[in-house]
């Protein structure tokens, strides 16, 4: 089973900077990662998949890129809603599997 | 619009089950596979499995392999995820999720439901 490694744990940063979140593959998946944003209490909501599509309604703000087995979310400009939790999530192996998740806190 | 309204939350002892539902609305019920994913109190997203609501084939994990049975009502576009033998560490949040595209499951969940908490204890 592809294990997900996502860093940092945690990510403090303020409104208006950068976020770069990391997720790195046990092993080759190819394109095929997809990123989701969590706030407490809801769903998860997808945001990135296939390592560089948005999915519908997702802001221009974020972004996704792949090089080798590691992959990388990127918020240009953080905005207040932003700061939730994050995960990544592979399909090229059976079964999909998620990343432990990236807390983006409020500095 | 695409909703997904699952269930009420559960209380139940070790070795009982529970059955969860997600009825959906806004979209063609048979078209999109239906996954289900869990989330322990404060950990992370876990694949339960899938249910094709066309056929009613399914695909499980293999460590919820012999204890979980998705089934559909496609009459009432309405699936269902049956968790047997409780024990405390299934206590999560389910989350039913529909795959992004049509009439294949490619494990890309772009619509969720708000989840049902199952507790089990003694």
């Amino acid at each position: 089973e592809i294990v997900l490694t996502q860093s940092p744990a945690t990510l403090s940063l303020s409104p208006g900077e950068r976020a770069t979140l990391s997720c790195r593959a046990s092993q080759n998946i190819n394109k095929y990662l997809a990123w989701y944003q969590q706030n407490p209490g809801q769903a998860p909501r997808l945001l990135i998949y296939d390592a560089s599509n948005r999915a519908t309604a997702i802001p221009a703000r974020f972004s996704g890129s792949a090089s080798g087995a590691d992959f990388t979310l990127t918020i240009s400009s953080l905005e207040p809603e932003d700061f939730a939790v994050y995960f990544c999530q592979q399909r090229y192996n059976w079964p999909p599997v998620f990343g432990q998740g990236t807390r983006l806190e409020i500095k | 619009q695409v909703q997904l309204v699952q269930s009420g939350a559960e209380v139940k002892k070790p070795g009982a089950s529970v059955k969860v539902s997600c009825q959906a609305s806004g979209y063609t019920f048979n078209d999109y596979y239906l996954h289900w994913v869990r989330q322990a109190p404060g950990q992370g997203l876990e694949w339960v499995g899938w249910i094709n609501p066309d056929s009613g084939g399914t695909n499980y994990a293999q460590r919820f392999q012999g204890r979980v049975t998705m089934t559909r009502d496609a009459s009432i576009n309405t699936a269902y995820m049956e968790l047997s033998s409780l024990k405390s560490d299934d206590t999560a949040v389910y989350f039913c999720a529909r795959d992004r595209w049509e009439r294949l499951s490619r494990d890309i969940f772009n619509y969720w439901g708000q989840g049902t908490l199952v507790s089990v204890s003694s």
